[in-house]
Formats: structure tokens, C-alpha cells, sequence
């Protein structure tokens, strides 16, 4: 059982270039979710999903696009990278939104910006 | 505002010394105070969710306790493999979202 896989790990852009950070969940879970975690702040949360089609927006979703054509797959994508997007990305996912066991996180994407 | 807040910051204990961590909150109707471990270059994982004030809930060498506005991360005869941050989240508000702490870096050292 794999959980929560993020990919990349590591990642390097030029300001003004695009990417998408992959995650994928094998647990069928409904709910998935980004965070970004950056130095002296909380997780903040960027977008979010109940499901398959639904998406919605969280605390800082300026400058990042989601979608989610299946229940396994929530890409999070940078339109146009600037360096106050150099952060720590993590994917969550549970059951429900509401979930009372916590989130399933993933190991994070480092990403920075230069 | 909404907000949890998380202290100290960082806590240094020698092996077998027991403390505690404090997450303070105030969060418009709290539909659960979570708590999470955070490994160096990992994933939080999910500890224990508390719902009313009174509640406890324990596990291993840790037990997490929550009032009307605070919840306290005891950590009793703590090893090295203790050592991470410990993470606070509650949830309510007017987006019925988590809201994270800043977290406190514990060290344990043998």
C-alpha cells in the first residue's frame, strides 16, 4: 500500500516557468488536498477536492491551477513560477473532508524558485 | 481571527524527561484539535484527534489532553526516536478547514 506519492522530490524553475506537481493516492480516498509549508508559518492549504471533478479553492490558491479527473489523481499546477512560490508542497487525502483519523500526507515536493 | 499557536518553538529534553507542549487556539466553533508528527523531510502523520474539553487520548509515551482553549502534547520518559515536530490543528472556522500551528521542533537526547 503506498499511500500518498508526490512527485517530483526535489525540484528547480526559473521564475515565469510552469510545472505541475504530480500525487496520486492509492486508498480511494475522496478527499485530497495541498499544502504549502513554509519557515516560521503553518500548512497552509492551497486547493482542495471532494471528489472526482469537484475542486475548490483554500487560503493561497493565487498562481496555482488544480484539477481532478479521477479519484486517484490531484496535480497541482504553477502557471507562471515566481520566487515567493519557493516552498515545501505536500498532498494530503482521507476519506472525507470531515475525516477523524487525520489526513494522509505525502513526503513533500521541494520546490525552489530562482 | 482564527489561529493556533504553538509553544515553544523548539524544546530540548534529555532522555527520560518528561514535558509538555502547549498548542493554544481560538478557532469559531472547533470541530476537532488535531495533533501531528513531522519527520525531517516528511509528511506530518496523523497522532490523535480530540473533540471536547476533558478529552484524552494516548499513545505510547505520549498523551494529548484539550480544554476550551488549549490542548497539551505530554510526553512522558521521552527516547531519541521522540525527536520531530509535533504539529497542532484545529478545525472549524467559517471554512470548517484545518489551521496549523507553526509547530515545536522537539529534541531528545540520549
Amino acid at each position: 500500500n503506498a499511500g500518498v506519492t508526490q512527485t517530483p522530490k526535489f525540484q528547480v524553475l526559473k521564475t515565469g516557468q510552469s510545472m505541475t506537481l504530480q500525487c496520486a493516492q492509492d486508498m480511494n480516498h475522496e478527499y485530497m488536498s495541498w499544502y504549502r509549508q513554509d519557515p516560521g508559518m503553518g500548512l497552509r492549504l492551497i486547493h482542495y477536492s471532494v471528489g472526482a471533478g469537484i475542486t475548490d479553492q483554500g487560503e493561497v490558491p493565487n498562481g496555482y491551477n488544480v484539477s481532478r479527473s479521477t479519484t486517484e489523481d490531484f496535480p497541482l499546477r504553477l502557471l507562471s513560477a515566481a520566487p515567493s512560490q519557493t516552498s515545501v508542497y505536500f498532498c494530503a487525502s482521507s476519506r472525507e473532508a470531515a475525516e477523524p483519523y487525520g489526513y494522509t500526507f505525502g513526503s513533500g515536493t521541494r520546490l525552489t524558485v530562482v | 481571527e482564527d489561529q493556533v499557536t504553538q509553544s515553544p518553538e523548539a524544546l530540548r529534553l534529555q532522555e527520560g524527561e518528561s514535558s509538555s507542549l502547549n498548542c493554544s487556539y481560538t478557532v469559531s466553533g472547533l470541530r476537532g484539535l488535531f495533533w501531528y508528527r513531522q519527520d525531517p523531510g516528511k509528511g506530518p502523520e496523523f497522532l490523535f484527534t480530540l473533540y471536547s474539553a476533558g478529552e484524552e487520548k494516548e499513545k505510547e509515551r505520549l498523551k494529548a489532553t484539550l480544554t476550551k482553549k488549549e490542548s497539551f502534547l505530554h510526553i512522558t520518559a521521552p527516547k531519541p526516536e521522540d525527536s520531530a515536530t509535533y504539529l497542532c490543528a484545529g478545525r472549524g472556522g467559517a471554512t470548517n478547514k484545518l489551521i496549523f500551528g507553526t509547530g515545536t521542533l522537539l529534541a531528545v537526547q540520549p
